[in-house]
């Protein structure tokens, strides 16, 4: 079945610093990989849409300056959080899906925590 | 604006019981419903997708209904097992390019 990795896990950073994350679709083309974040208790928001080659949507609330996304590849799509405050500590989890997969493949999450 | 509300927030039954979980949705134009299986501190576990034009899917001993009318789908879980012990979220699909909405999940013990 259609597999979706997703690296780090799990990262501690200073606050101030930037944390990459990454998202790959093993055996599938994903043409499309979203963005979530989830904070505790809650459900989990959708924060962008990206589409392979195109700039990613971002959803109201989220700064696209901040939560940089890049989809170059139909394999690969990473989300950047730039200048990291604790207020972002929270756990990002992507999604991809494609035009021949059926249903929306996630990954396995990735906790951040910033100090 | 869709909203996506699941009850209970957390249910605790004793091995072998069936339980139903309930989800139910503000706007009934979705695409689809899917239900997933959440572990702590990890990702989703996709279970069920039911498309918009079906009424039901099945696998194993899970079994999802979906009424767009009403706004509304369940999880049936017949025979449950602490194995099943975990959140489970329901999410429709809101927009053609496949983005979901998400309940907060319905956090689930089952005791030996």
């Amino acid at each position: 079945g259609a597999v979706v990795s997703q690296h780090p896990s799990w990262v501690i950073c200073k606050s101030g610093t930037s944390v990459k994350i990454e998202c790959r679709s093993l055996d599938f083309q994903a043409t499309t990989m979203f963005w979530y974040r989830q904070f505790p208790k809650q459900s989990l928001m959708l924060m962008a849409t990206s589409n392979e080659g195109s700039k990613a949507t971002y959803e109201q609330g989220v700064e696209k300056d901040k939560f940089l996304i890049n989809h170059a590849s139909l394999t690969l799509s990473t989300l950047t959080v730039t200048s990291a405050h604790p207020e972002d500590s929270s756990f990002y989890i992507c999604s991809a899906s494609s035009v021949a997969n059926y249903g929306y493949t996630f990954g396995s999450g990735t906790r951040l925590t910033v100090v | 604006k869709q909203e996506v509300t699941q009850i209970p927030a957390a249910l605790s039954v004793p091995e072998g019981e069936n339980l139903v979980l309930n989800c139910s949705f503000t706007d009934s134009a979705i695409y689809n419903l899917q239900w997933f299986r959440q572990d702590p501190g990890k990702g989703l576990t996709s279970l069920l997708l039911i498309q918009s034009s079906q009424r039901e899917q099945t696998s194993g001993r899970l079994n999802a209904s979906l009424d767009k009318s009403s706004g509304r789908s369940t999880l049936y879980i017949a025979a449950s097992q602490p194995g099943d012990s975990a959140t489970y979220l329901c999410a429709v699909g809101a927009g053609s390019q496949g983005n979901l909405i998400f309940g907060k999940g319905t956090k689930l013990s089952v005791k030996p």
